[in-house]
């Protein structure tokens, strides 16, 4: 299995609405990313987990929270976001030794309503 | 803070035409990646760099690196549709002990009949 799987891969939610993205890889890889890629724009870093612990976070607001509930998952817990939160979603992973490259997921394309 | 700048931003070109990318980044590394991304999907991965002189190539595309430059190229040779796309170069940045991809902007392809 050479894939990270996102999930779902469109969702519009209000403004009040609480509701959560995930995402899984089955390649052993021991750091996982969330991006952020608004429209026209390079994707832009969020959160970094490395073997299941938080090792950077972008100064992103407390409206995102990320979890990794165990090395396969990853997850991305959405609450009250404002309508300017509505980009693509990108979940990615790699090794962390003998370094060759990033696995990016398909993405979520959010929609705050 | 880590600068990934890419030259040219737009670029449109006839099919059967050759020419030459650039991305320069602003500290040292030696973690260079390409991807492709077309509308509404993903980022493809298309090269990983790791040391100075890397020279790869797939298909119509090469890519090198220079680290002592802090430049890296992407030649496209007889440019065909299909290449149409948007081209990221990402350089690898050590922060807290994890790695993180810094994006260049990113340069949108179309290749015209």
């Amino acid at each position: 299995d050479t894939e990270v799987t996102q999930t779902p891969k469109h969702l519009v939610m209000g403004m009040t609405n609480k509701k959560s993205l995930k995402c899984e890889q089955h390649m052993g890889h021991r750091a996982m990313y969330w991006y952020k890629q608004k429209a026209k724009k390079p994707p832009e870093l969020m959160f970094v987990y490395s073997y299941e612990k938080l090792s950077i976070n972008e100064s992103v607001p407390s409206r995102f929270s990320p979890e990794c509930p165990n090395s396969s998952l990853l997850n991305l817990h959405l609450h009250a976001l404002q309508p300017e939160d509505s980009a693509l979603y990108l979940c990615a992973s790699s090794r962390l030794t003998g370094h060759y490259g990033y696995t990016f997921g398909s993405g979520t394309r959010l929609t705050v309503v | 803070e880590l600068k990934v700048e890419q030259n040219p931003l737009f670029l449109s070109m006839q099919e059967g035409k050759n020419y030459t990318i650039y991305c320069n980044y602003s500290t040292t590394s030696d973690r260079l990646y390409w991807y492709r991304q077309d509308p509404g999907k993903s980022l493809e991965s298309l090269f990983v760099l790791l040391s100075n002189g890397a020279v790869k190539q797939e298909g119509r595309l090469m890519a090198s690196l220079d680290t002592k430059a802090r430049l890296s190229t992407l030649h496209i040779t007889a440019a065909v549709h299909d290449l149409s796309a948007t081209y990221f170069c990402a350089v690898g940045d050590e922060a807290g002990g994890s790695e993180k991809l810094v994006f260049g902007k990113g340069m949108k392809l179309t290749v015209n009949p």
